[in-house]
């Protein structure tokens, strides 16, 4: 199995900050992952998928960029609304792991 | 509108069963590739199931031989039926759907949550 691991697994950060979360693939995924976004109680948000498409209605702020092991989310000025906790996800294959998550947090 | 809403959870004791339901709205759940993800109180997201529109279903590991997935077409709902239940599958159980198979999960349920304990 893939296994996908995201740090830093926590991020203090400030209304305004170029934010950046990398998520590294223990094997090749190609350009096959997905970016979610989570708030406490509520289902997941689909932000980016294929790595680098921004999803609809999303945010031009958010964005991807990486292929095959490395990939970023990158929030380039965080707002209010931003902070929570991000998970990447491969779709390479099956099982379609996810990472362990990075929460965004208030400075 | 486009919408899932799962339903079916609740407390179940050790090596019992449940099956869990996620009505679709608005797409047709045949012609879509549908997954169910869950989280474990405090932790994070696990895959655990996949469904194609051609019908193959894949696995997590952890699942495996215990969980099956399946969907009723006529009712538009996909299905998670779980038996040889443990405290491990303690979690909110999501039901997802991915439009396209190169595309991530777009559309998700508000979650069900399935309590394993006596």
């Amino acid at each position: 199995d893939i296994q996908m691991t995201q740090s830093p697994s926590t991020l203090s950060a400030s209304v305004g900050d170029r934010v950046t979360i990398t998520c590294r693939a223990s094997q090749s995924v190609d350009k096959w992952l997905a970016w979610y976004q989570q708030k406490p109680g509520k289902a997941p948000k689909l932000l980016i998928s294929r790595a680098s498409t921004l999803w609809s209605g999303v945010p031009s702020r958010f964005s991807g960029t990486g292929s095959e092991t490395e990939f970023t989310l990158t929030i380039s000025s965080l707002q209010p609304d931003d902070f929570a906790t991000y998970y990447c996800q491969h779709y390479e294959s099956y099982p379609g792991t996810f990472g362990q998550g990075t929460k965004v947090e208030i400075k | 509108e486009v919408q899932l809403v799962e339903s079916g959870g609740g407390l179940v004791q050790p090596g019992g069963s449940l099956r869990l339901s996620c009505a679709a709205s608005g797409f047709t759940v045949s012609s879509s590739y549908m997954s169910w993800v869950r989280q474990a109180p405090g932790k994070g997201l696990e895959w655990v199931s996949f469904i194609y529109a051609g019908g193959s279903t894949y696995y997590a590991d952890s699942v495996k031989g215990r969980f099956t997935i399946s969907r009723d077409n006529s009712k538009n709902t996909l299905y998670l039926q779980m038996t040889s239940l443990s405290g491990e599958d303690t979690a909110v159980y999501y039901c997802a759907r991915s439009v396209d198979v190169v595309d991530g999960m777009d559309v998700w349920g508000q979650g069900t949550t399935v309590a394993v304990s006596s």
